[in-house]
């Protein structure tokens, strides 16, 4: 399968700093990219969806002045994380389609954990 | 969200025996995905499936497109301690970029 990598894979930082965490996709031109956010023994919940190019659209809850989203090429879109608070520690999952790929089929980032204290 | 009803949640096993999980939706979709998470792990894509009715293996693991598009179940035979982990489903309503619904999960766990 395609392959969709994450950097870092975990990040300690201190309250009211910033972190940003990129995605990848490495084999193939990823048009869309999604960060989902997952706490532990839960589902993913998507917080939003990018374009390269354009604006990231947010769910509903998300707060876009927070986690700031930039798709700015076809192979890279980066979550920051801005002034973080320990209630923002969680699991960030990054995925992505694109064309090249099956467009229906869509595949995961390994996962960046991030622990504010 | 909207989200899928995945069942069961969690599931006790011997090794060697086979394995079914599905979804149900009230929405119909034209893509089923089955995804396999690792603790600590992104998922990790197992079968994809894009026709009703269709259905796919990939080894050991079985899934199918239900005909009435607003289901699917994954089957895993003789299962083995490595599969142990968290099984979601996904379906898609394909248009342009809308994303992914999830179910919430199948915990699988596999004793020797």
């Amino acid at each position: 399968g395609a392959v969709v990598s994450q950097h870092p894979s975990w990040v300690i930082c201190k309250s009211g700093t910033s972190v940003k965490i990129e995605c990848r996709s490495l084999d193939f031109q990823a048009t869309t990219m999604f960060w989902y956010r997952q706490f532990p023994k839960q589902s993913l919940m998507l917080m939003a969806t990018s374009n390269e190019g354009s604006k990231a659209t947010y769910e509903q809850g998300v707060e876009k002045d927070k986690f700031l989203i930039n798709h700015a090429s076809l192979t890279l879109s980066t979550l920051t994380v801005t002034s973080a608070h320990p209630e923002d520690s969680s699991f960030y999952i990054c995925s992505a389609r694109g064309p090249g790929l099956t467009l229906e089929t869509q595949y995961f980032g390994p996962g960046t954990r991030l622990l504010v204290l | 969200g909207q989200q899928l009803n995945q069942s069961p949640q969690s599931m006790f096993i011997q090794e060697g025996e086979d394995v079914s999980m599905n979804c149900t939706s009230s929405s119909i979709f034209n893509t089923w995905l089955w995804y396999k998470q690792d603790p600590g792990e992104g998922p990790v894509l197992l079968i994809a499936l894009y026709k009703a009715g269709e259905l796919t293996s990939n080894g050991r693991l079985t899934a199918q497109f239900g005909i009435t598009r607003k289901d699917s179940f994954l089957n895993i035979s003789a299962s083995i301690p490595s599969d142990v982990g968290i099984y979601f489903c996904a379906g898609l309503f394909f248009s342009g970029n809308t994303p992914l619904v999830f179910g919430k999960g199948t915990r699988l766990s596999v004793i020797a």
